[in-house]
């Protein structure tokens, strides 16, 4: 059974440029979910895609945004990244629903300098 | 909204210690509850979990976790600690049939020997 994948590992950008990361879910899954976490806190819910729409969102701004493919991995896109958006990138997969468990990668560290 | 709350910001105990983690959820519905660990340079990994049924879970490597509804905790123990669960600890919510995951800001556990 391959695991949730993450590319890229890091990646840094300046103020104004836009961000594409990419997430493969766990064989079987259906539904990736998005998180960002700043140093020193939690993860935060950002959205989530189910059947190649979004499925839920939290409090992040529109620049924010995400596609999911027939293969049921997923992108995430920022565009006019500020430096507030540094942080880890974690991508979550499970099947849909809320008893269930959501399996996290390895996630992506972003820079905006 | 729901929120989750860890008092317990950084915890340092020394090995064979007895280990109790607080977690307080605010959410008047069903909830379904976690608890991931992160090692130092790993993946968030899932130790527990609570959907139903008995309120006192046990997970992985030896901890538990004890849902008291009418307290709206969810504490993380485990009776003696090892230097290798030095590690951060996240309490996790969600509600109902959403599967999106509402984190606490996580406790950071150090084991020494």
């Amino acid at each position: 059974e391959t695991g949730v994948t993450q590319s890229p590992t890091h990646l840094i950008k300046t103020r104004g440029q836009q961000v594409t990361l990419r997430c493969s879910s766990q064989s079987g899954h259906n539904t990736v979910s998005w998180y960002q976490q700043a140093l020193g806190q939690g993860p935060q819910f950002i959205f989530q895609y189910y059947r190649e729409e979004e499925n839920g969102r939290g409090n992040f701004p529109p620049r924010f945004s995400g596609l999911q493919f027939p293969n049921y991995s997923s992108e995430l896109n920022v565009n006019a990244l500020e430096l507030d958006d540094s942080a880890l990138y974690l991508c979550a997969s499970s099947l849909e629903g809320g008893q269930v468990t959501q399996y996290f990668g390895p996630g992506t560290r972003l820079t905006v300098l | 909204a729901q929120s989750v709350s860890q008092h317990n910001h950084h915890v340092i105990l020394s090995e064979a210690a007895s280990l109790e983690l607080g977690c307080n959820y605010s959410y008047g519905g069903t909830v379904n509850l976690f608890w991931y660990v992160q090692y130092p340079g790993q993946h968030l990994q899932l130790l527990l979990k609570y959907f139903s049924g008995d309120p006192l879970v046990k997970g992985i490597k030896g901890f538990e976790a004890e849902f008291i509804k009418s307290k709206f905790s969810f504490n993380l123990r485990k009776p003696s600690v090892q230097w290798s669960d030095t590690a951060e600890y996240f309490c996790a919510v969600n509600s109902g049939t959403a599967s999106k995951l509402t984190f606490g800001t996580g406790t950071r556990l150090q084991v020494t020997l």
